[in-house]
């Protein structure tokens, strides 16, 4: 069975400073992984996706993500945050072929002026 | 304008009484899904539907029920047997389903129902 792991239920941060928001999976077979964001009582929006190739994605917005097989990792990063990004965020897993989505419980970005 | 729409955006009910939750997509996706959000828990699968008039039961049924008559609907009943009914309901849609690949799911802006 698949499992995702947010490492951090809340990330506090500064206006134009980095971030990482961190998220390990469990997955015997091959995975693709998203990752959505959540604006308050708002429905989930994809952010971005690795479904095969390049390990390293980006979304239209500056974030970027790297699948790491051999850490079974998701990380998502941005340089520099905007307090517009203040969101929660989900990573998600879900295998090839299968019909279920498995999310994280987010992590709460908090950017701060 | 393609979407998941939900309606109504809250909804307050009575303990004891069932409520329908309606989700309406255009998207012309095959696959519907009903999931519940609760603080700190992410999302649970309630039930989803791979195609009309078929649906499966997901990670936490019990106390719910659905239908899937329309390609583009797919509304959720949360019955008085539903335990614990307060909560954020997310209904989301994908194009469908491969056995090479996984397709990204879409959300609507969910439904908060408060049951007192």
């Amino acid at each position: 069975a698949q499992s995702v792991t947010q490492l951090d239920s809340q990330v506090p941060v500064f206006e134009e400073a980095p971030v990482e928001l961190r998220c390990n999976y469990s997955s015997s077979v091959s995975v693709y992984l998203f990752w959505y964001v959540q604006y308050p009582n708002q429905g989930l929006q994809l952010l971005l996706k690795y479904l095969s190739g390049s390990t390293l994605v980006e979304s239209i917005n500056g974030f970027e993500a790297e699948f790491n097989k051999s850490q079974t990792s998701f990380h998502l990063r941005k340089p520099s945050v905007h307090i517009s990004d203040t969101a929660e965020y989900f990573c998600a897993v879900s295998v090839t072929g299968g019909f279920k989505t498995i999310f994280g419980a987010g992590t709460r970005l908090f950017v701060k002026a | 304008d393609g979407g998941i729409t939900q309606s109504p955006k809250y909804l307050f009910r009575k303990e004891g009484q069932n409520v329908t939750l309606s989700c309406e997509q255009n998207l012309n996706h095959d696959a519907m899904y009903w999931y519940r959000q609760d603080p700190g828990q992410g999302l649970r699968l309630i039930y989803y539907s791979q195609i009309v008039n078929d649906f499966q039961k997901g990670d936490i049924a019990e106390g719910y029920s659905v239908s899937r008559e329309k390609k583009e609907s797919f509304p959720l009943t949360v019955t008085s047997a539903q335990k614990n009914p307060t909560a954020f309901y997310l209904c989301a849609s994908s194009i469908g389903w491969s056995r090479h690949r996984t397709y990204e799911q879409y959300f609507g802006p969910g439904t908060r129902l408060t049951v007192t």
